[in-house]
C-alpha cells in the first residue's frame, strides 16, 4: 500500500518568513495530493491539492509542487503570518480512493 | 463554508454504552465517505470506508462489530462505537469526495467529533 513521509515534525519560523514542508510516497500510481492545515480541536481543512499531470500550482500565498520521478511534492507558504500557525497534513491517493496521511507538521509561526 | 457537517461535537458516555456519530454532506451527494480516527499529536488514522448501499469496508486492524457503519443515504453515513470504552476515546472525523470536474474529486472533512469514554 501507500506510504507517505513527512518532514519536518515541527518548523518553527519568524513573521513574514516562508516555510517549507516536504512529502515522500511510495505508490507510483497515486495521483493526488491533497494538503490539510488543521487547527485544534477541528477538522482537516483542505488549502491546496495538486494533481499528477501538473509539476506546480499556486494559490496567493501558498504553493505546491509536485516531482513525480522522485515522488515527492512540498508546500510553500510565504510571507508566513500568525495564522498559519497550525498542524499541516500531506496525503496522497489515487483519484476518488483513501487517502494515506503524512505524520503532520507542527509550524509556528513567531511575530 | 463547511461542506461536511457531524453530530455531536462533543460526547461524553459512560464505558459499555454505545455512541452514534452523524457525518453527511451538505450540498452534495457522496455514495462513498470515510471515517477516520485521530489521537492527540498524532495523524488521521483511515478506520473504514462507507459505500451507499453496500457494507464498509475496513480496514486492517479495526473491529468491524466494535465500529458500526451505515450509510442510510446519498447524504449520510453513521458511526456507532457499540460498548464503548475509555481506549475508544478519540477524535473522530469524517470525509467526503466531491466531484471537482474531468476524473477528480476533492475530499473534505468534518469538524470531528471528540469522544471521551469514563
Amino acid at each position: 500500500g501507500e506510504n507517505v513521509e513527512q518532514h519536518p515534525s515541527t518548523l518553527s519560523v519568524q513573521e513574514g518568513d516562508s516555510a517549507v514542508i516536504k512529502c515522500t510516497y511510495s505508490d507510483s500510481a497515486s495521483n493526488y495530493f491533497p494538503w490539510y492545515k488543521q487547527e485544534l480541536g477541528k477538522g482537516p481543512q483542505l488549502i491546496i491539492d495538486i494533481r499528477s499531470n501538473v509539476g506546480e500550482k499556486k494559490d496567493q500565498r501558498i504553493a505546491v509542487t509536485l516531482n513525480k520521478t522522485a515522488k515527492h511534492f512540498s508546500l510553500h507558504i510565504t510571507e508566513t503570518q500568525p495564522e498559519d500557525s497550525a498542524v499541516y497534513f500531506c496525503a496522497a491517493s489515487k483519484s476518488w480512493g483513501k487517502l494515506q496521511f503524512g505524520a503532520g507538521t507542527q509550524v509556528v509561526v513567531t511575530p | 463554508g463547511a461542506v461536511v457537517s457531524q453530530h455531536p461535537s462533543r460526547v461524553i458516555c459512560k464505558s459499555g454504552t454505545s455512541v452514534k456519530i452523524e457525518c453527511r454532506s451538505l450540498d452534495f451527494q457522496a455514495t462513498t465517505m470515510f471515517w477516520y480516527r485521530q489521537f492527540p499529536k498524532q495523524s488521521l488514522m483511515l478506520m473504514a470506508t462507507s459505500n451507499e448501499g453496500s457494507k464498509a469496508t475496513y480496514e486492517q486492524g479495526v473491529e468491524k462489530d466494535k465500529f458500526l457503519i451505515n450509510h442510510a443515504s446519498l447524504t449520510l453515513s453513521t458511526l456507532t462505537v457499540t460498548s464503548a470504552h475509555p481506549e475508544d476515546s478519540s477524535f473522530y472525523i469524517c470525509s467526503a469526495p466531491r466531484a471537482s470536474g474531468g476524473s477528480g474529486s476533492e475530499q473534505y472533512f468534518g469538524p470531528g467529533t471528540r469522544l471521551t469514554v469514563t
